[in-house]
């Protein structure tokens, strides 16, 4: 999991700016996935890739925008329509798709952390 | 969709006690259930899982268990140690796919904050 790396490790964004989110892998998953963490809860799914030039929805993706033009490479985009962005955010990857394979493990990355300002 | 429940949400032992997380899941075609840890401000990290072809797990200190028919799963650790302070995290996914042709993806549980006293 040492291989997943997100940046920047804090970033603050003024209401009505969108930032983006950088999540770089290198090894060699096809899968790669954005959590987010609210304080004292659970992980929540934003967005998914399976596969490059590729990605789903998950459970709150609604003011936030992804990309797969490369495997390894998912970056998020918070957007100005996510009214409550503050929170701590993990990239994550697994090898497969969990389709194929039953219980790909998921290797996370170090987080970052948002906070509207 | 899967719903899974995790229970205490604060756990408090003593230093060389046991402590036991359980879970929950709703859907009966889940198949692998991993338990994370995560420590203040530090990314989750996997400390064992079970698939469901298995009742029971072990890993020295660390022991999952699980019940199919009951569609329980616990986390055991034995003899505590300070370093065990954390927040432990179950999850649990089903093999296949969606109606809308994606993976079934992990649903996590909303972490047991365990804290070991010395």
């Amino acid at each position: 999991d040492g291989g997943i790396t997100q940046s920047p490790k804090y970033l603050f964004r003024k209401e009505g700016q969108n930032v983006t989110l950088s999540c770089e892998q290198n090894l060699n998953h096809d899968a790669m996935y954005w959590y987010r963490q609210d304080p004292g809860q659970g992980l929540r799914l934003i967005y998914y890739s399976q596969i490059v030039n590729d990605f789903q929805k998950g459970d709150i993706a609604e003011g936030y925008s992804v990309s797969r033009e490369k495997k390894e490479s998912f970056p998020l985009t918070v957007t100005s329509a996510q009214k409550n962005p503050t929170a701590f955010y993990l990239c994550a990857s697994s090898p497969g798709t969990g389709s194929q394979i039953s219980g790909n493990t998921i290797y996370f990355g170090e987080g970052s952390w948002l906070t509207v300002v | 969709g899967e719903n899974v429940e995790q229970h205490p949400s604060t756990l408090s032992v003593q230093e060389g006690d046991s402590a036991v997380i359980k879970c929950t899941y709703s859907d009966s075609a889940s198949n692998y259930f991993p338990w994370y840890k995560q420590e203040l401000g530090k990314r989750p990290q996997l400390i064992i899982d079970i698939r469901s072809n298995v009742g029971e797990k072990k890993d020295q200190r660390i022991a999952v268990t699980l019940n199919k028919t009951a569609k329980h799963f616990s986390l055991h650790i034995t003899e505590t140690q300070p370093e065990d302070s954390a927040v432990y995290f179950c999850a649990a996914r089903a093999r296949g796919f969606l109606s809308s042709g994606s993976a079934r993806q992990l649903t996590f549980g909303s972490g047991t904050q365990l804290t070991v006293l010395p």
